[in-house]
């Protein structure tokens, strides 16, 4: 029972590249969030997706935008990125909307 | 105010000591608090809820006090495992689209 995983790890970028964070749970929980986590600024909502067809923006969605794949998958697109973006993501998940939340292991982008 | 806030710490304190953590917030409306724990560069983990009654699971305590608005985490004989970050973390419910409110965070560094 893997939980909730994130892919990648790591990733480095130029200035303008896009690419896609992917998120996966294997805990049939309906809500899925994505966060940036920037030293001093604490964790940061970015999208979210309350149940499965349904995205929300959050606290700081200008750059992203997010794809609610199935109930499963929740993935974060980056489609210029700007060294702004350099962050630590953190997917989470919850069994409902507004409980407890369990996250991913982190991906850790750079960019440059 | 802020929606969660915490001192940031660091509490520096010996092995086998007693620390307090208090996080105040500013929604009264609030109905659900948690206090989530994160080691460097690791995701956050839950800790423990708070309930109203309060809950003690070992070595931790977690008090809710609804007049004054405030939560706090208390630590007893403290090991060099406890070391980490420990986030405050709040449902507001009424809060527009905010699923839960995470404080940034208070650190606590364990010395042998």
């Amino acid at each position: 029972n893997a939980g909730v995983t994130q892919t990648p790890k790591f990733q480095v970028l130029k200035t303008g590249q896009s690419m896609t964070l992917q998120c996966a749970q294997d805990m049939n929980h309906n809500s899925m969030y994505w966060y940036r986590q920037d030293p001093g600024m604490g964790l940061r909502l970015i999208y979210y997706s309350a149940s499965e067809g349904t995205t929300d923006k959050g606290e700081v969605p200008n750059g992203y935008n997010v794809s609610r794949l199935n109930k499963r998958e929740f993935s974060l697109r980056l489609e210029s990125a700007a060294p702004s973006q350099t962050s630590v993501y953190f997917c989470a998940i919850s069994f409902a909307y507004q409980e407890t939340q369990y996250f991913g292991p982190g991906t850790r982008l750079l960019v440059l | 105010r802020k929606e969660v806030e915490q001192d940031p710490g660091p509490f520096n304190v010996p092995e086998g000591a007693t620390v307090a953590f208090n996080c105040t917030y500013s929604n009264s409306a609030s109905q659900s608090f948690f206090w989530y724990r994160q080691d460097c560069r690791k995701e956050p983990k839950l800790l423990m809820s708070v309930y109203s009654s309060g809950n003690e699971d070992g070595r931790f305590t977690a008090q809710l006090n609804r007049a004054s608005q405030y939560i706090s985490l208390l630590i007893r004989d403290s090991k060099l495992s406890d070391s980490a970050t420990y986030l405050c973390v709040v449902n507001p419910i009424n809060s527009g689209n905010t699923p839960l409110v995470f404080g940034k965070g208070t650190r606590l560094s364990v010395i042998a």
